[in-house]
């Protein structure tokens, strides 16, 4: 079984200032690791997604991330942060040996302040 | 290409009554996967679906059911409501199976239980 933890339920940061978004995990198999974002009244959009070779990942937005498998983290970043990121983001890992069924952390919300 | 469409967006029901949500997945895609999401548990797999054919289900009660046609759209059903089925409802659609695979998600459909 699979589970993962975002350790921190709200980050506050100011516009234009860096942000991460932590997010550690636990299996007994090898993962996908995700992050997703979900803006008000919406579903959830991909940010980025790590399956295998590099470990830092680029996604949309600004975003990327990190896999470190000794520490099972996978840390979201942005350098620069807008108002427009003003969202809620959660971090999923998918079992490697086939079954689709993500789970997901908590989420993280993200809230930008001018 | 249209998103992952689902209906309803909003419905009220009352305690005992039994609802039928709708997901259309995007076109070519054959795996539809559901989730719900609550201020208190999260987001929970509920059950995925690939070519008819019900293929992985979480953790959820009986009164949890759905099915999916030959055109890949499913359909989730929950009878007896309780108040904690109070949630928003997601289904997600990808191209196959695996836990490589991206799932694309609905905006939702998000039952109030009176």
């Amino acid at each position: 079984a699979q589970s993962v933890t975002q350790l921190d339920s709200q980050v506050p940061v100011f516009e234009e200032a860096p942000v991460e978004l932590r997010c550690n995990y636990s299996s007994s198999v090898s993962v996908y690791l995700f992050w997703y974002v979900q803006y008000p009244n919406q579903g959830l959009q991909l940010l980025l997604k790590y399956l295998s070779g590099s470990t830092l990942v680029k996604g949309i937005n600004g975003f990327e991330a990190e896999f470190n498998k000794s520490q099972t983290s996978f840390h979201l970043r942005k350098p620069s942060v807008h108002i427009s990121d003003t969202a809620e983001y959660f971090c999923a890992v998918s079992d490697r040996g086939g079954a689709q069924k993500l789970v997901f952390g908590q989420g993280t919300r993200l809230t930008i302040n001018p | 290409k249209a998103g992952v469409t689902q209906t309803p967006r909003y419905l009220i029901k009352t305690r005992g009554q039994q609802v039928t949500l709708s997901c259309s997945p995007i076109s070519g895609h054959r795996s539809v996967s559901w989730y719900q999401q609550t201020p208190g548990q999260g987001l929970q797999f509920l059950f995925e679906y690939f070519s008819e054919t019900q293929r992985n289900k979480g953790n959820f009660p009986g009164r949890f059911s759905g099915r999916q046609f030959s055109n890949s759209r499913s359909e989730m059903n929950v009878s007896t409501l309780e108040l904690g089925d109070s949630a928003l409802y997601l289904c997600a659609s990808s191209e196959s199976l695996g836990g490589a695979n991206v799932l694309t998600f609905g905006a939702g459909s998000r039952l109030t239980v009176l």
